[in-house]
């Protein structure tokens, strides 16, 4: 069973400051992607990183995916109040059917 | 430009009632999946379509049964419903590519048994 483990599981921080969450396995994904949920609504797709190595910033928010395929990592640069919510990772099986699997993801609150 | 769309939003039940949660996906996209998240438990499949006319159990399929009944339409019903199944189910459709897939999800049904 590919097991993606997500860490830490709460991060709450003050506004301004930086954090790096974590999405660690022992097996190798073909991709992995990462999401945010927020209350009351479903995990919506942030990013897809495919390259072992591979970095992607979507504002203030920079992807790795490790070199070896097995991990991944979000950082966040000057956190703000509406980057609160609930961060999953996620990756698809190396035998590209369609199953995926998630973390059980990273809650983060930003104090304004 | 709904994208995936589920109905209804909130619903209480009384155990042993039935009911069916409906999904649908404006996407053309072949996979669909059901989940149910529960604080501390992350979302676990439940059941999940990867064509239209197939449909496979996840990983917690007891008490759950599933219909696809066209491309767009994947429907989770609850034959007799238990307090244990008080949860939020989400409904995903999945975008396919060449290194992985990509989940697009409805906002949920929350569901209370009581």
């Amino acid at each position: 069973t590919q097991l993606l483990e997500q860490s830490p599981q709460f991060l709450s921080i003050q506004e301004g400051e930086n954090l790096t969450v974590y999405c660690n396995s022992s097996s190798v994904f073909s991709s992995l992607q990462w999401y945010r949920q927020e209350p009351g609504e479903g995990p919506v797709l942030l990013v897809t990183v495919v390259t072992g190595g591979e970095v992607k910033k979507l504002k203030r928010l920079t992807f790795q995916f490790g070199d070896a395929r097995k991990d991944s990592s979000l950082h966040i640069t000057a956190a703000q109040p509406g980057d609160t919510g609930l961060y999953l990772c996620a990756g698809a099986a190396l035998n590209r059917d369609d199953k995926i699997i998630f973390g059980k993801g990273t809650r983060l609150h930003i104090l304004p | 430009n709904a994208g995936v769309t589920q109905t209804p939003k909130f619903q209480v039940l009384k155990t042993g009632q039935s009911m069916t949660l409906q999904c649908a996906q404006d996407m053309n996209h072949n996979s669909m999946y059901w989940y149910r998240q529960d604080p501390g438990m992350g979302l676990r499949l439940i059941y999940y379509s990867a064509s239209e006319g197939t449909t496979d159990k996840g990983e917690v399929p007891n008490g759950y049964n599933v219909s696809r009944l066209n491309k767009r339409e994947f429907s989770l019903r609850l034959e007799s419903a238990a307090p244990s199944q008080t949860s939020v189910y989400f409904c995903a459709s999945m975008r396919g590519y060449a290194f992985g897939t990509e989940a697009f999800f409805g906002q949920g049904t929350r569901l209370t048994v009581v």
